[in-house]
């Protein structure tokens, strides 16, 4: 069944610094998607980049495919305290419409 | 504004007592969602539905029940055969007419089992 892994599992940085997260996954694709999630909240969705897109941007955040890796990245450029958060991926499985979630990446942004 | 509005955002429960979360939606959206979330893990799919008076089991649907009688609502019930209820309980919908398959979440309701 499709499973998603990300890694690291937490990441501590500076403010001003970039993030990169990265998530694997195992059974094909057609998109794959990236949700925020504030403590305690529930998730908000970030950017969605389709099997057919190698990149995509979104004001700081940045997101990579790489299907023949079955492997995807997060960056968040200049990184703020307003940051910290944890980050996941999500990809379609199953034949309805369901989003399977990775592990996530607990994100700690120091002032 | 349009969303999806859970509650109670915090419920405490004695072993042995059924609890109903309450989820609705004004998006006007088919599929709607239930996930659990245990700390510092990922989301696991407890039940779905794409249609009203039709919904499926999930990875993780023992122990749970739902309904779907109206396309706004879509309650979840945890029962006593949940031997492990205390999470935090996510619900979310997904629109399906020209969709890119984007979630929306709730702000969750947090189960503790006392």
């Amino acid at each position: 069944s499709q499973q998603g892994e990300e890694d690291p599992q937490a990441l501590s940085i500076q403010e001003g610094e970039n993030a990169t997260m990265n998530c694997s996954y195992k059974t094909s694709i057609n998109n794959l998607q990236w949700y925020r999630q504030n403590s305690g909240r529930g998730l908000v969705h970030l950017i969605l980049i389709r099997s057919n897109e190698r990149e995509k941007h979104s004001g700081r955040l940045r997101v990579t495919l790489d299907t023949s890796k079955k492997s995807s990245s997060l960056l968040i450029t200049a990184s703020r305290a307003a940051d910290t958060a944890s980050y996941f991926c999500a990809m379609p499985s199953g034949s309805a419409r369901q989003l399977t979630f990775g592990s996530g990446t607990q994100l700690t942004v120091l002032p | 504004d349009g969303g999806i509005t859970q509650s109670p955002k915090y419920l405490f429960r004695k072993e042995g007592q059924n609890v109903t979360l309450s989820c609705e939606q004004n998006l006007n959206h088919d599929a709607m969602y239930w996930y659990r979330q245990d700390p510092g893990q990922g989301l696991r799919l407890i039940y779905y539905s794409q249609i009203v008076n039709d919904f499926q089991k999930g990875d993780i649907a023992e122990g749970y029940s739902v309904s779907r009688e109206k396309k706004e609502s879509f309650p979840l019930t945890v029962t006593s055969a949940q031997k492990n209820p205390t999470a935090f309980y996510l619900c979310a919908s997904m629109g399906t007419s020209g969709h890119t398959g984007e979630l929306f979440f709730g702000e969750g309701s947090r189960l503790t089992v006392l």
